[in-house]
């Protein structure tokens, strides 16, 4: 069925390091595909989004970009911050049943001054 | 003003109770969800309406009943809670292939 696979965490970095976070995906049908952050005792927040191949999705100095041909949606950002610090998910839609969220495991990330 | 709205946020109850959770969207969004995040941060989803008409049922068990009593609420009611339902339940809302927007979450505990 459809999945999402994200690298395991926690990650931890300093301040104004990269930040790669891995997102892969299975999907029968064209799925949109989103990156979610949840910072501690708060809801999911949507942080970028693509709906179609190639598509590159950008907030708050975060980018991922939509690849077909090696199904990722890899999350980056040039420079961390502290305030970075929660948990992100890797999620995709899939239209064709009922617009279904299906999320990856998240990802904690760590980000020390 | 919040766009989608949960409560409580916190419920702390005995096994075998009955509670619910209510959720509240002011988006004029045509679907809603209910989503379970584990104690590992694992989220699933639960229940999906479209226009008060359930079109997402995951393997959930009968003792969750969703309720939407028109397109801007979803409630969840539990039946005789077990220690396993702790978790926090996540209520959303999106207009048709959109992004969702999650509620703050509801972190139930059974004692």
């Amino acid at each position: 069925g459809d999945s999402v696979t994200q690298m395991e965490g926690p990650v931890t970095l300093s301040e104004e390091a990269f930040l790669t976070i891995n997102c892969t995906y299975t999907a029968t049908g064209y799925p949109s595909l989103f990156w979610y952050v949840q910072y501690p005792g708060e809801g999911l927040q949507l942080l970028l989004k693509a709906t179609k191949a190639d598509d590159k999705g950008s907030n708050k100095g975060f980018e991922a970009t939509y690849r077909k041909e090696t199904t990722s949606f890899h999350l980056e950002k040039g420079s961390v911050q502290v305030s970075d610090s929660a948990v992100y998910f890797c999620a995709l839609r899939i239209k064709e049943y009922g617009n279904k969220l299906v999320f990856g495991a998240g990802t904690i990330l760590r980000v020390k001054s | 003003d919040t766009a989608v709205s949960q409560t409580p946020k916190y419920l702390v109850t005995q096994m075998g109770n009955d509670k619910s959770i209510k959720c509240e969207q002011n988006l004029g969004h045509d679907t809603m969800y209910w989503y379970k995040q584990d104690s590992k941060k694992f989220l699933k989803i639960m229940f999906s309406y479209n226009n008060k008409e359930l079109i997402i049922n995951e393997t959930v068990p009968n003792r969750f009943s969703p309720k939407s009593p028109d397109k801007a609420h979803l409630n969840l009611h539990i039946n005789s809670l077990e220690l396993g339902d702790s978790a926090v339940y996540f209520c959303a809302s999106s207009q048709a292939a959109t992004e969702a927007f999650f509620g703050q979450g509801t972190r139930l505990t059974v004692v």
